[in-house]
């Protein structure tokens, strides 16, 4: 079945430094790929998403491109700040599966002044 | 402003009650959803529904149900069956776009 692997966390880094997390895939088809972000005690929030291989999702900063090679979805930022701090999800929706996503285990970035 | 609301932000269960957890969206979305998030963990599908008057067990249903009666409304029900109830409940609508979330219930057995 399809499934979704995230890098584990918590990520802890410094204001202005380089931030990754890696997130790779299982799944039959084209499946659509997502990241959302989730600030404490709220909701998610749909940070970026791409639909096809090779389609680059990009918002405030973040991007993250559908490498269907490699069966991944990393998400960057060039330079991270304190507002950056929240627990980041990655997703996909499966080919003819009605929007329903599954999701990574999260990943809890931390971004210290 | 279009969204979702799910009411109440916190709710507390004594031990054997049943409790209805709201989830209303007004942006005209055919699909619906109830996650659950524990701590440390990702979220897991509860039940959804993709049409009125429709719906379907996701991969940890024992102990909820839902109702769709409406296109804007996904109520989720906690019953006394559902053991470990403690836990922080999503609600969601999607598009071919992606989904969007409620702000969450955090439900918590007293």
């Amino acid at each position: 079945g399809n499934s979704v692997t995230q890098m584990e966390g918590p990520v802890t880094l410094s204001e202005e430094a380089f931030l990754t997390i890696n997130c790779t895939y299982t799944a039959t088809g084209y499946p659509s790929l997502f990241w959302y972000v989730q600030y404490p005690g709220e909701g998610l929030q749909l940070l970026l998403k791409a639909t096809k291989a090779d389609d680059k999702g990009s918002n405030k900063g973040f991007e993250a491109t559908y490498r269907k090679e490699t069966t991944s979805f990393h998400l960057e930022k060039g330079s991270v700040q304190v507002s950056d701090s929240a627990v980041y999800f990655c997703a996909l929706s499966g080919f003819n599966q009605g929007g329903k996503l599954i999701f990574g285990q999260g990943t809890e970035l931390s971004v210290k002044p | 402003d279009g969204g979702i609301t799910q009411s109440p932000k916190y709710l507390f269960r004594k031990e054997g009650q049943n409790v209805t957890l709201s989830c209303e969206q007004n942006l005209n979305h055919d699909a619906m959803y109830w996650y659950r998030q524990d701590p440390g963990q990702g979220l897991r599908l509860i039940y959804y529904s993709q049409i009125v008057n429709d719906f379907q067990k996701g991969d940890i249903a024992e102990g909820y149900s839902v109702s769709r009666e409406k296109k804007e409304s996904f109520p989720l029900t906690v019953t006394s069956a559902q053991k470990n109830p403690t836990a922080f409940y999503l609600c969601a609508s999607s598009t071919r776009g992606g989904a969007f979330f409620g702000q969450g219930t955090r439900l918590t057995v007293v």
